[in-house]
């Protein structure tokens, strides 16, 4: 398994453009997880789905960050309109179901760099 | 509800010298205690678990970790360390009673020196 796939590794842009991250996760997990990690705030837990259906998204900083799964195999991460206060890096994290293990795993993330 | 604190922000020790990784958590049933390691510009990788069972959890890399009910603790240890060993450690926490998403601490920055 090619474990998770986070595209772009590195995205710089500008202020004010729309900026968005795929995930591909591990095929048969069942959760989802996106992470910003920050040296102020250290990891944070942004959104988790399961089985596609987002469960909680309280972490989610504001109204110009969006989270979608349209199927088991891709997320998407969109923030828009982006400020420098953004730049990061983002992590995309699959679960399998079975509750018993509860071990996440991590893609490569992707630092995203807002000027 | 659930919490993890490690302590330290830095740990620095001497390569062939044993290390501790500290971390302390709260929750309302019982713990499911993990441990990750972050490496330079890489995401994090499970190192180990405690979901029930022995007390001392052996993991990868040499790796270990203690679980101590009565001190809410789950230091992870390693006997000899080796300057690969440096990089950024996360302990997580899952409560059996809570949500099924654990919480992971800050990090600590482990340095092991030639």
């Amino acid at each position: 398994d090619a474990g998770v796939i986070q595209s772009p590794r590195h995205e710089v842009t500008e202020m004010g453009q729309e900026v968005t991250l795929r995930c591909k996760p591990i095929s048969g997990h069942d959760y989802l997880f996106w992470y910003r990690q920050t040296m102020m705030r250290g990891l944070e837990l942004l959104i988790y789905f399961n089985n596609n259906v987002p469960i909680d998204d309280s972490g989610m900083p504001e109204d110009r960050f969006s989270a979608k799964m349209p199927n088991a195999s891709f997320s998407t991460l969109k923030i828009q309109p982006s400020e420098p206060r953004d730049s990061a890096v983002y992590f995309c994290a699959s679960s399998p179901r079975d509750g018993s293990t509860d071990t996440q795993y991590f893609g490569p993330g992707t630092r995203l760099t807002v000027l | 509800a659930q919490s993890v604190a490690q302590p330290e922000d830095q740990v620095n020790v001497a390569e062939g010298n044993p290390l501790t990784v500290k971390c302390t958590y709260s929750v309302s049933g019982n713990p499911y205690l993990f441990w990750y390691v972050q490496y330079p510009n890489r995401g994090l990788q499970f190192l180990l678990k405690y979901i029930t069972g022995d007390n001392l959890v052996k993991g990868s890399y040499g790796f270990e970790a203690e679980f101590n009910k009565s001190q809410t603790s789950f230091h992870l240890k390693k006997p000899s360390a080796l300057v690969s060993d440096s990089a950024l450690y996360f302990c997580a926490v899952r409560d059996s009673e809570g949500s099924y998403i654990p919480t992971f601490g800050r990090g600590t920055s482990l340095i092991v020196h030639p």
